[in-house]
């Protein structure tokens, strides 16, 4: 059973960079051709796609975001991450990490999900 | 970009009853590729049905998906207590996702 694992600081300062890591298990992030992606939810409100990886680097960002955003993939560690930069409390959200189907799109595997919150 | 509308925003019933939900896109979108998700409070979301009306594993069937072009349902028969959550619709295309709002779906 694949499982995946948020971490990070759950606050970060306005204007700084949000930085968090998913950690898989029971899975490898280079098996499979999934796409590993952040998902973010602030609270109240429906889940939001931030952008995916694949094992072999490639990488695709919801257009909002794109600029300030860097997701990464560390093959050894069976890890990747999330990079955000320029943060406002806008950014404020519970942020996962998921895994599509393989041969389908659906998000079939998430993590438990990381408050972070943005104040100063 | 593909915009989902669900309604209604909030379905109060009774255990027992049944459920329809609805998702309406803002253009055509593959049945291949809109999916629906349970959500619980304090949890993540849960992966319901893909492919417009393929179960997940593990899921009852009491859960179905239908629909085609714009418009899609997930339907609950017969209401269970844990049934009581939020839904969202989903969709993939133009390599990226998008979710509906949601439907909160609470006791009568």
């Amino acid at each position: 059973q694949v499982q995946l694992q948020e971490s990070g600081p759950g606050l970060v300062k306005p204007s700084e960079t949000l930085a968090l890591t998913c950690t898989v298990s029971g899975g490898s992030v280079s098996g499979g051709g999934h796409y590993w992606s952040w998902i973010r939810q602030p609270p109240g409100e429906g889940p939001e796609w931030i952008g995916y990886i694949h094992h072999s680097g490639g990488t695709n960002y919801k257009p909002s975001l794109k600029s300030r955003v860097t997701i990464s993939i560390d093959t050894s560690k069976n890890q990747f991450s999330l990079r955000l930069t320029s943060v406002t409390a806008a950014d404020t959200a519970i942020y996962y990490c998921a895994r599509d189907g393989g041969f389908s799109p659906q998000l079939e595997y998430w993590g438990q999900g990381a408050l972070v919150t943005v104040s100063s | 970009e593909v915009v989902l509308t669900q309604s209604p925003g909030t379905l109060s019933l009774s255990p027992g009853e049944g459920a329809t939900l609805s998702c309406r896109a803002s253009q055509t979108i593959s049945i291949s590729y809109l999916a629906w998700y349970q959500q619980k409070p304090g949890q993540a979301p849960r992966l319901l049905i893909y492919g417009a009306s393929g179960r997940a594993t593990g899921i009852p069937d009491r859960f179905s998906g239908s629909g085609s072009g714009t418009d899609f349902t997930l339907t609950i028969s017969r209401l269970e207590p844990e049934d009581f959550a939020v839904y969202y619709c989903q969709y993939y295309g133009s390599s990226r996702y998008t979710f509906g709002q949601g439907t909160k779906l609470e006791i009568k």
